[in-house]
């Protein structure tokens, strides 16, 4: 079965801990994403890769971090410099193939800080 | 400034009623306009538009772009509890490499 998964589906921290979630897909896609959503805000980029070892900040970066080692993987750190960080979390991917527009989706990792 | 804006950002319903999402958007080198349904959690793929005027439908659904008027609705014919979810609209701009760009989202409650 090709997908996305994301691991945990709740994850729950104490306030200054750093925490990773993880992301990993097998749909050989080049491209992926790390999302943020909150009630009535939509979904906010957080980080993209376009390729293995090259990632990009997006509109709402700060307080996070990345790394592509692998094609198949992407995890996210919620780092203690995030301010607000209990959100939904949301990783996505995508072909980097010409007209193949479609991000597809892993399940979320809802993540809750105290 | 927001470059997707949906409309209404909330909506209720009741059962067998027809709907009609809004999206409009602001991008420069438009490439293509994506639907979305999210329900719980991940949100599923429903239409993808890249040409004016031409009408895409699945079932109950359909949606069409107006790439002079930058804008893209989604219609829902008689609608079920089981629409009831967020929807989300999302443009992709430039070369085809970068990111989707998300609206908010319209939260539609259809009641029985």
């Amino acid at each position: 079965d090709g997908g996305i998964t994301q691991s945990p589906k709740y994850l729950f921290r104490k306030e200054g801990q750093n925490v990773t979630l993880s992301c990993e897909q097998n749909l050989n896609h080049d491209a992926m994403y790390w999302y943020r959503q909150d009630p009535g805000q939509g979904l906010r980029l957080i980080y993209y890769s376009q390729i293995v070892n090259d990632f990009q900040k997006g509109d709402i970066a700060e307080g996070y971090s990345v790394s592509r080692e692998k094609k198949e993987s992407f995890p996210l750190t919620v780092t203690s410099a995030q301010k607000n960080p209990t959100a939904f979390y949301l990783c996505a991917s995508r072909s980097t193939h010409t007209g193949i527009y479609e991000q597809y989706f892993g399940p979320g990792t809802r993540l809750t800080v105290t | 400034e927001d470059k997707v804006v949906q409309s209404p950002l909330s909506l209720v319903v009741h059962e067998g009623d027809t709907v009609t999402l809004n999206c409009s958007y602001e991008v420069t080198n438009f490439r293509s306009l994506l639907w979305y349904k999210q329900e719980k959690k991940a949100p599923t793929f429903l239409f993808m538009l890249t040409s004016s005027g031409i009408e895409k439908k699945s079932g109950r659904l359909s949606s069409i772009l107006d790439k002079k008027e930058l804008f893209s609705i989604l219609n829902i014919t008689a609608t079920q509890t089981g629409d009831s979810a967020v929807y989300l609209c999302a443009v992709l701009e430039n070369s085809g490499n970068t990111p989707l760009v998300f609206g908010k989202g319209t939260r539609l409650s259809v009641i029985a």
